[in-house]
C-alpha cells in the first residue's frame, strides 16, 4: 500500500497551507503527521487524522475524507518551513506494517 | 520526561558488522513498542521494523526483513538494531521511535523521536 504526497507546497507568510496524502488504506485506517527541519528528527504533529498533540500550536489541524487526510496549517509562519510526512498503518489479521509518504516539502514565500 | 537517547555516528566498512543502541528514560519501558526508521540521505522516511520490549516480539518490513535484527534489553532500557554484514547502501540515518499507541488496535504512531545515528558504510 502507497500513500502519495505532492512533493512541495508553497505559501506566503499568513496563508494557509494544505498538505494532502493519498491512499486506499486511509479510507479503514487513520493517518498520521510528522513535521521534520533540516538536520533533526522528525516531531508528530497529528495523529488519528485529527489530533494535536500538546505543545503543536492550533494553526495545525487536521482532516480526513474517503482515501485523502489534510494537514492544514493555518496562518503559515516561517518556523513551519519544513518536510512534513504523512503515515498510516496497513494492516489484516496476520502482520501490521507502518507506512509513510513520500514527504511534502513546504517553502514559506 | 519520555527521551530516546541513541548512540553516536558509525563509520564502517563494507561487510564489517555493527550495532546501534536507543537507550530510554522517562516512561514504562516494557509497556510501548519502539520502532526503527531509516532516512537515506536526502531521502524520506522508512519504516524498518518495531519491537515490544515486554516480550521482544518484532515486527519487520518486507523490505527489511533478514536484512537486519531488532532486538531490546529490558534491564537496561535499550533497544537495538543491528546488521551482520554492512552495504554501502545501508549508509543512512537511523531513527529509533517511541510507538505511542500502546499496541491497542491496528494503529501505530511516533510520539517521541531518538536525535538519529547516522550510519556511512565505506566500500
Amino acid at each position: 500500500s502507497e500513500l502519495t504526497q505532492p512533493p512541495s507546497v508553497s505559501v506566503s507568510p499568513g496563508q494557509p497551507a494544505r498538505i494532502t496524502c493519498s491512499g486506499d488504506l486511509l479510507s479503514k485506517q487513520y493517518g498520521y503527521w510528522y513535521k521534520q527541519k533540516p538536520g533533526q528528527a522528525p516531531v508528530l504533529v497529528m495523529y488519528k487524522d485529527t489530533e494535536r498533540p500538546s505543545g503543536i500550536p492550533e494553526r495545525f489541524s487536521g482532516s480526513s475524507s474517503g482515501t485523502t487526510v489534510t494537514l492544514t496549517i493555518s496562518g503559515v509562519q516561517a518556523e513551519d518551513e519544513a518536510d512534513y510526512y504523512c503515515q498510516s498503518v496497513d494492516s489484516s489479521d496476520t502482520y501490521r506494517e507502518v507506512v509513510f509518504g513520500g514527504g511534502t516539502k513546504l517553502t514559506v514565500l | 520526561e519520555v527521551q530516546l537517547v541513541q548512540s553516536g555516528a558509525e563509520v564502517k566498512k563494507s561487510g564489517e558488522s555493527l550495532q546501534i543502541s536507543c537507550k530510554t528514560s522517562g516512561y514504562s519501558f516494557t509497556s510501548y513498542w519502539i520502532g526503527w526508521v531509516r532516512q537515506m540521505p536526502g531521502k524520506g522516511l522508512e519504516w524498518m521494523g518495531i519491537i515490544y520490549p515486554g516480550d521482544s516480539k518484532t515486527r519487520y518490513s518486507p523490505s527489511f526483513q533478514g536484512q537486519v535484527t531488532i532486538s531490546a534489553d529490558k534491564s537496561i532500557r535499550t533497544a537495538y538494531l543491528q546488521w551482520t554484514s554492512l552495504k554501502a547502501s545501508d549508509t543512512a540515518m537511523y531513527y529509533c521511535a517511541r510507538d505511542d499507541s500502546l499496541g491497542i488496535g491496528d494503529d501505530i504512531w511516533f510520539d517521541s523521536w531518538g536525535q538519529g545515528t547516522l550510519v556511512t558504510v565505506s566500500s
